[in-house]
């Protein structure tokens, strides 16, 4: 079955830019979650969505850092006036339920470099 | 304050079971051990989680102690196509804390 896919793979942005990345979770999967994973580390949590409500946003690393899920399946990760620092892999997961702990399905991830 | 502690490379050998230790030594009574690995240029892929029992699933064995400070990941028949990070994550909810992982190198 189809999976976690993610938009554009690969993304090249000058600094001070806007950027926009894409995440389709998987079908029917109520909670998303969005990851930052600098070179050589481990993924970083950023934000989940519960449906379209954005439950938790304690991860995003400052005000240019923006989620969406309007309509509770497609998000979008917005990062305005991309600094340097901004140059990661932004991962997606979605899982099928909320609450406690259910397993995390993820994307390939979207690699951004800020030049 | 990293939860986990886990060595950060190690390597096998093609066949052989892989032996994955981690520390978690201020685990909480609800907190759950959870591992998932992530093969180079991909996502992270869930492997197996646990509370207090031994589990065992289609990729792997989770092994925890009886004080619950630590665990060992074992896949029974490691191939090439295990190398990868593996994670050992310690929590209850849906915020993972990845941590740098353990560098597992599969060798023919």
């Amino acid at each position: 079955g189809a999976g976690v896919s993610q938009s554009p793979r690969y993304k090249v942005a000058k600094r001070g830019q806007d950027v926009a990345l894409r995440c389709d979770p998987i079908s029917g999967h109520v909670s998303l979650f969005w990851y930052q994973q600098a070179l050589g580390q481990g993924p970083e949590f950023l934000t989940y969505f519960q449906n379209e409500a954005q439950l938790d946003k304690s991860g995003l690393p400052s005000d240019r850092f923006f989620a969406e899920r309007p309509e509770g399946s497609v998000s979008t990760l917005k990062i305005q006036r991309t600094q340097q620092e901004d140059s990661a892999v932004y991962l997606c997961a979605s899982s099928l339920a909320s609450g406690g702990y259910n397993e995390q399905f993820f994307g390939p991830g979207t690699r951004l470099t800020v030049l | 304050d990293a939860k986990t502690t886990q060595p950060p490379s190690m390597d096998c050998a093609e066949g052989r079971a892989a032996n994955l230790p981690c520390n978690h030594s201020t685990i909480s009574g609800n907190e759950y051990v959870y591992w998932y690995r992530q093969i180079h240029s991909q996502g992270p892929q869930y492997i197996i989680h646990g509370l207090k029992n031994n589990e065992t699933n289609e990729m792997a064995s989770l092994i925890i102690t009886e004080d619950r400070k630590s665990s060992t990941l074992i896949l029974p028949h490691a191939t090439l196509r295990d190398t990868a990070v593996y994670y050992c994550i310690v929590g209850y909810d849906y915020k993972l804390s990845f941590g740098a992982g353990t560098t597992v190198t599969v060798r023919a």
